[in-house]
């Protein structure tokens, strides 16, 4: 079975911080994703990434960056947290074309 | 300018009839759909999907329909059940290693 874990369920963070958000898959998949769902907005694709060392902006890049130094983790980074970043952050991955996505649980992150 | 839209932001059916969720889009270059279910607090999970070279495909109690002259397509489920409650996502795919592009989600409710 494909895993994809996240590193946290829950975090709360202050305006201005620094965030990190991990994410691994255990099925040496080449694509790797990020999302935020919020309500009535569905997911929207933050970065994503079909390689090592590779990543291209998605729908919503702003206030976002992503890092991907290993093929199995790819992490989010919120420079400087701010409340409307607030929102379920969905990592996924993939093998390959008109493969099918898997997604981790998700972290609920809010920002205060 | 969303290109896949799910119109009906919930539905609610009686246990043991039918549910039919609708997805229209508007890329005619997508060639592969596919449906998520998202339980609250957990990561999407993939339920079934279609090429566009077929016009159905069927997983158990699930069906989905693809209409490619509409852009349309519609997932099936019968009978439905109270654990079917939860959001469903229709997702898109363009050819090549690209990524989803997703529906903002249905919620649907099975009334016991």
């Amino acid at each position: 079975d494909v895993k994809v874990t996240q590193s946290s369920r829950y975090l709360v963070k202050r305006t201005g911080e620094k965030v990190f958000l991990e994410c691994v898959q255990d099925m040496d998949h080449e694509n790797m994703f990020w999302y935020r769902q919020d309500p009535g907005l569905g997911l929207r694709l933050i970065y994503f990434s079909y390689d090592v060392k590779m990543k291209e902006k998605g729908d919503i890049p702003e206030g976002y960056s992503v890092s991907r130094e290993k093929k199995e983790r790819f992490s989010l980074i919120l420079e400087s947290a701010s409340t409307n970043q607030t929102s379920m952050y969905l990592c996924a991955s993939s093998g390959g074309v008109s493969d099918t996505q898997y997604f981790g649980p998700g972290t609920r992150l809010t920002v205060l | 300018d969303q290109q896949v839209k799910q119109n009906s932001p919930s539905l609610s059916v009686q246990e043991g009839r039918i549910s039919i969720l609708n997805c229209d889009y508007t890329n005619s270059m997508f060639d592969y759909f596919l449906w998520y279910k998202k339980y609250p607090a957990e990561g999407p999970t993939f339920l079934i999907s279609i090429s566009s070279i077929k016009d159905k495909n069927e997983d158990g109690r699930f069906t989905v329909f693809l209409n490619k002259s509409a852009k349309h397509l519609s997932l099936h489920i019968v009978p439905s059940q109270p654990g079917d409650s939860a959001v469903y996502f229709c997702a898109a795919q363009s050819p090549g290693n690209t990524p989803l592009v997703f529906g903002k989600g249905t919620r649907l409710s099975v009334i016991a």
